[in-house]
């Protein structure tokens, strides 16, 4: 069975601060690593995607891969109330050549207190 | 706009009963799929499909049938065969390229309970 792993948490986090969410994955063959992040109640919202190993950044969001460690995390910068949800790592498992599927972690809580 | 819809919002089962959650999408992609959330849990894939007339088993099928007639939609019938599926029901779709995995988009999603 191939694997994602989060911490459950929860997680707290002063406003302000950095938040790291961390995400390790079983399969070595995985290509793409989604984020998402899902308010109690609500659908899965998506934050970022990466491909390649190193940093990617879109505003307050950091994604950081690491293929070697089977790796993936998210760093949410100058954290906000509003960023208090469930987070989300997704990756893709190939089945056959074409034919792939999203594996999704359980999900790790984050607060962040005002 | 464009954007991927499910319904009913929520959905009362009885015993012995199929029922069917809708779902369609007017992004164009080509993949859809299911998956089943239970509280405190991640995502777990039920069915998916990438072409019209086609579709996979995911990891959770037992219970559960699907069709997709057209590119728009993807309906899910909860079988009575199904003994637990009390859950959250989402439905997602996505562009195929071969040479990157692509997002899945969520619609809303279906809350079903047992009456």
């Amino acid at each position: 069975q191939k694997e994602v792993e989060q911490n459950s948490g929860p997680l707290s986090v002063p406003e302000g601060a950095i938040a790291s969410l961390n995400c390790t994955y079983s399969d070595r063959g995985s290509q793409s690593f989604f984020w998402y992040r899902q308010y109690s109640g609500k659908s899965p919202e998506l934050i970022m995607f990466i491909y390649s190993n190193g940093d990617k950044e879109d505003g307050r969001f950091t994604a950081q891969l690491n293929k070697a460690s089977q790796y993936v995390s998210l760093l949410i910068r100058d954290s906000q109330p509003s960023d208090s949800a469930t987070y989300l790592c997704a990756v893709n498992t190939q089945v056959t050549f074409g034919n792939e599927k999203l594996t999704f972690g359980t999900g790790t809580r984050l607060t962040i207190i005002p | 706009d464009g954007g991927i819809t499910q319904s009913p919002k929520y959905l009362f089962r009885k015993e012995g009963q199929n029922v069917t959650l809708s779902c369609e999408q007017n992004l164009n992609h080509d993949a859809m799929y299911w998956y089943r959330q239970d509280p405190g849990q991640g995502l777990r894939l039920i069915y998916y499909s990438q072409i019209v007339n086609d579709f996979q088993k995911g990891d959770i099928a037992e219970g559960y049938s699907v069709s997709r007639e057209k590119k728009e939609s993807f309906p899910l019938t909860v079988t009575s065969a199904q003994k637990n599926p009390t859950a959250f029901y989402l439905c997602a779709s996505s562009i195929i390229r071969f040479d990157s995995n692509q997002p899945q988009h969520f619609g809303d999603g279906t809350r079903l309970s047992i009456l």
